[in-house]
């Protein structure tokens, strides 16, 4: 069975510096691989995903994320974060499952905030 | 276009007292989700229509959860009775199917059973 771990549970970031969100999954094949961001009584809203080829993934909101097989990993960075990105984040995994949209797996999410 | 519509957006009752949480997908989105959140949690997957088949409710416990959808739009998700551990955010997602399609979420009620 696929799993996703994130190792990070908190992280803090000053407003303006580098994010790196960690995601690490367990999966017997190339994965369908995802990330999500949920603010405060919100859902989850799609930051971007990886499917094939390109492995560096470009999404909403100015985050992109790359897949890298050999640790099988899919990071999420932003280049300067702005306050607004306070938001919990997950990483999910899909499977090719070849008969229709299955499931996700989730990880337990990385809680960001953002310092002044 | 309107987003996937969850309601109530929060409940609160008595264990032991049934409770029902509807979903209205995304138009012309085949497929739905029903996921569970626990404080902290990632969401975990309850159960998967195609259409108005429930193609994946491995994870839905069924002696107390139960699930229908409908004419394949609509769908409810219902306790009876319930319990202090089933006090979480309760997700519906839905997607156009098909590998890899993205899933969108609605804002989910939040259960608290006291």
């Amino acid at each position: 069975a696929q799993s996703v771990t994130q190792p990070d549970i908190h992280i803090t970031v000053s407003e303006g510096a580098s994010l790196e969100l960690r995601c690490n999954y367990s999966y017997g094949a190339t994965p369908y691989l995802f990330w999500y961001v949920q603010s405060p009584g919100q859902g989850l809203q799609l930051l971007l995903k990886y499917f094939s080829g390109d492995t560096l993934v470009q999404g909403i909101k100015g985050f992109e994320a790359e897949f890298k097989r050999s640790q099988s990993s899919f990071n999420l960075r932003k280049p300067s974060v702005h306050w607004s990105d306070a938001a919990e984040y997950f990483c999910a995994v899909g499977p090719h499952s070849g008969g229709g949209a299955d499931g996700l797996t989730f990880g337990k999410g990385t809680h960001l905030i953002i310092q002044p | 276009e309107a987003g996937v519509v969850q309601s109530p957006r929060y409940k609160i009752i008595e264990k032991k007292q049934p409770v029902a949480f509807w979903c209205n997908p995304i138009s012309g989105h085949n497929t739905l989700y029903w996921y569970l959140q626990n404080l902290g949690q990632g969401p975990e997957l309850l159960i998967r229509y195609e259409n108005e088949e429930a193609v994946d409710d491995s994870q839905l416990p069924k002696d107390r959860f139960s699930a229908e959808r409908l004419k394949g739009v609509d769908s409810t998700l219902k306790i009876q009775p319930a319990e202090l551990g089933d006090s979480a955010v309760y997700l519906c997602a839905s997607s156009l199917g098909g590998d890899g399609e993205t899933q969108y979420f609605g804002p989910g009620t939040r259960l608290l059973v006291l």
